[in-house]
């Protein structure tokens, strides 16, 4: 049904680790965001790329990094976990030029222990 | 931090009844969308209305959007069981200049139950 793949679907990992969470967006969309859910909230924007480049931060520490790639998928780095890095994260694309919403995938599911 | 706020937090209504819920947001926008969120899996997209326009429609929902008073309703018309779910408004800004559109900022959302 949608467009938008993540992997994995699940995944625990220990603090002060490194993660690397992937998405592959739909073909043809140019612009990929990042969004972390917690538990009973809205998600909050993480960053976007446009054309492989950022084109825009949230309030997010350097340790949350990204990477767009030619072949419209993208990865989300997170160096020196925090427990409070648990959360759903979510990647969404887009065509920038002719907007019409975003195509969410289903998320990672990060736990930190 | 969260621009929108949704109302009501909780919904609880009967099969074939209508559910209204409301947005309300602090800043200036381009946009306004509404997504669904079944089981906190993925997003669905729902409607997007733009700041020119006051009211769309598709199928059973109906969403307004009101600038002056920075506010927005949707509207679903003969609930289904299958309409349970989370639903968020969010919101988007120019930003970084020139024709880019920006990140999504989304309400605390509502939880609407829908019983058979």
């Amino acid at each position: 049904e949608t467009g938008v793949t993540q992997s994995p679907t699940h995944l625990i990992k220990t603090r002060g680790q490194q993660v690397t969470l992937r998405c592959s967006s739909q073909s043809g969309h140019n612009t990929v965001s990042w969004y972390q859910q917690a538990l009973g909230q809205g998600p909050q924007f993480i960053f976007q790329y446009y054309r492989e480049e950022e084109n825009g931060r949230g309030n997010f520490p350097p340790r949350f990094s990204g990477l767009q790639f030619p072949n419209y998928s993208s990865e989300l780095n997170v160096n020196a976990l925090e427990l409070d890095d648990s959360a759903l994260y979510l990647c969404a694309s887009s065509l920038l030029d002719r907007f019409y919403g975003y195509t969410f995938g289903s998320g990672t599911r990060l736990t930190v222990v | 931090s969260q621009q929108g706020e949704e109302d009501p937090q909780a919904l609880s209504i009967q099969e074939g009844e209508n559910a209204t819920m409301n947005c309300s947001y602090k800043t200036s926008i381009n946009n306004l969308q509404w997504y669904r969120q079944n089981s906190g899996r993925g997003l669905v997209h729902l409607i997007l209305i733009r700041s020119n326009e006051r009211e769309k429609h598709s199928g059973r929902l109906r969403v307004t959007l009101d600038t002056s008073k920075k506010s927005s309703s949707l509207l679903i018309t003969a609930s289904r069981a299958a309409d349970t779910a989370s639903y968020f408004c969010a919101t988007e800004r120019s930003y970084g200049g020139g024709t880019s559109y920006g990140k999504l900022t989304f309400g605390q959302g509502t939880i609407l139950t829908v019983h058979p």
